[in-house]
């Protein structure tokens, strides 16, 4: 069974400084893509930003951007420069390639920007 | 372009009343998943269609939930009856599938129930 683990119930970070959110994964298969999905206090799933495992890589988008380290299956979420918007739950999530989209998600990461 | 619909936003209502919840998905996605949030379990795939076809139920606690789509466009969660353990928020998503698609989830802004 696929599985997904957030190790950080929560984390806390200054605005303006860089902070990380980790995430490992267990599977057997080989083709699959990874995500980020963010959920704000209005409770809407944001995607943040995915990666795919066959591509080596590390997927950016504006201050986020990932560490995917295949071997180890890791999956953490660099968020730099954190702005007050940043303050969210943070879901990992998984999907192999074949499985229709059928993503499974981590317990996820509550994250509080400070001013 | 507009996003996935829920229906309703809020819903509260009393142990062993029928509740139905709707989902219209994303004009031109072919596959539609009903996920729920608790505090306790985290997100949960319930069930989820391709092509109006139910594919993986295998996340439906129990016989009192059930799952539609009778078209493309339209989707409903029916709890009968009702527990107050089912509260939660219940979230519809829809996205494109295609060989090779990275996948990725639409959700709409999820329906939050409280059953008393």
């Amino acid at each position: 069974a696929q599985t997904v683990t957030q190790s950080q119930p929560e984390m806390s970070v200054q605005e303006a400084e860089t902070v990380t959110l980790s995430c490992t994964y267990d599977t057997s298969e080989n083709n699959y893509y990874l995500f980020w999905y963010k959920q704000p206090p209005s409770r809407q799933m944001i995607l943040v930003i995915r990666q795919e495992a066959y591509k080596q890589q590390n997927a950016t988008e504006n201050r986020f951007s990932v560490n995917f380290q295949k071997a180890a299956k890791s999956f953490s979420l660099k968020i730099s420069d954190s702005q007050l918007g940043d303050t969210a739950m943070y879901f990992c999530a998984f999907t192999p390639r074949e499985y229709g989209n059928k993503l499974v998600f981590g317990a996820g990461t509550i994250l509080r920007v400070k001013s | 372009d507009a996003g996935v619909i829920q229906s309703p936003r809020h819903e509260v209502t009393e142990m062993g009343q029928e509740v139905t919840l709707r989902c219209k998905p994303i004009s031109g996605h072919n596959s539609l998943f009903w996920y729920r949030q608790t505090m306790m379990r985290g997100l949960e795939l319930l069930i989820y269609f391709n092509n109006n076809v139910p594919i993986d139920d295998s996340g439906m606690p129990e016989d009192r939930f059930s799952a539609k789509m009778p078209n493309a466009s339209f989707s409903t969660l029916k709890i009968q009856p009702s527990e107050p353990r089912d509260s939660a928020v219940y979230f519809c998503a829809s996205s494109f599938r295609l060989a090779g698609n990275t996948g990725e989830l639409f959700f709409g802004e999820g329906s939050r129930l409280t059953v008393l």
